[in-house]
């Protein structure tokens, strides 16, 4: 089993429409995650940070976390082509060394 | 001009050969981390740095090294690059100041712009 899992799509949304990504781990140590975007050829840039349970909001952005389920998702509400990317989950282990998935494809259609 | 910085950019070289990836950046931070990208297998950490004196291995170290000749400057070498070293390679650098009161890291990781090295 993957220490981080995310599905690697492509998922593909409508320009308009919510697009919902998801994340597992497998260390119930964890205590901080992060999502961040990557675009082809480029280097990933933070996009929202979470470390308690619940949702956390910025712009159109939110993240939710559920520790119990061990379960991490961004919701990118009102999306845009230019939100297309591939998004990584991060969890922290420890000692700030992040365990990356292998990000989920979105690809925005206008 | 860019918080984080790589050169070089992209590098093309021969079997056998020995390389050296540098990374510097301006953003004052104590830590350090170089990572390599490779289709489906994501972002895996090679070797990290808290401070100067400080140097750890991560997940995938074998057939690097790296050194931390100032706070800003963080340089990953391939003794004796092979073809399955073809990869992304991206140096982050975080501070160490995290949420206040947080028992763990709330650190971000900034990355730089990432180097394109291909081992033929």
């Amino acid at each position: 089993q993957k220490e981080v899992e995310q599905n690697s799509g492509p998922l593909s949304v409508p320009e308009g429409a919510i697009a919902s990504l998801n994340c597992t781990y497998s260390d119930r140590g964890s205590q901080s995650f992060f999502w961040y975007r990557q675009y082809s050829g480029k280097s990933p840039e933070l996009i929202m940070s979470i470390y308690s349970n619940g949702d956390k909001e910025d712009g159109r952005f939110t993240a939710q976390l559920n520790k119990a389920s061990q379960y991490v998702s961004l919701l990118i509400r009102d999306s845009q082509p230019s939100d297309s990317a591939t998004y990584l989950c991060a969890v922290n282990r420890g000692f700030q060394k992040l365990v990356f998935g292998t990000g989920t494809r979105l690809l925005v259609s206008p | 001009d860019a918080d984080v910085t790589q050169t070089p950019r992209n590098r093309i070289t021969k079997t056998g050969k020995r390389i050296m990836l540098e990374c510097s950046q301006t953003k004052g931070h104590d830590r350090m981390y170089w990572y390599r990208q490779d289709p489906g297998l994501g972002l895996r950490l090679i070797y990290y740095s808290f401070d100067v004196k400080d140097i750890n291995k991560g997940e995938i170290s074998d057939g690097y090294s790296v050194s931390r000749q100032a706070q800003a400057k963080f340089s990953l070498s391939l003794e004796s690059a092979i073809p399955n070293q073809t990869a992304l390679y991206f140096c982050a650098t975080s501070d160490n100041l995290g949420l206040a009161g947080a028992t763990y890291s709330t650190d971000t990781q900034y990355f730089g712009p990432g180097t394109r090295l291909t081992v033929l």
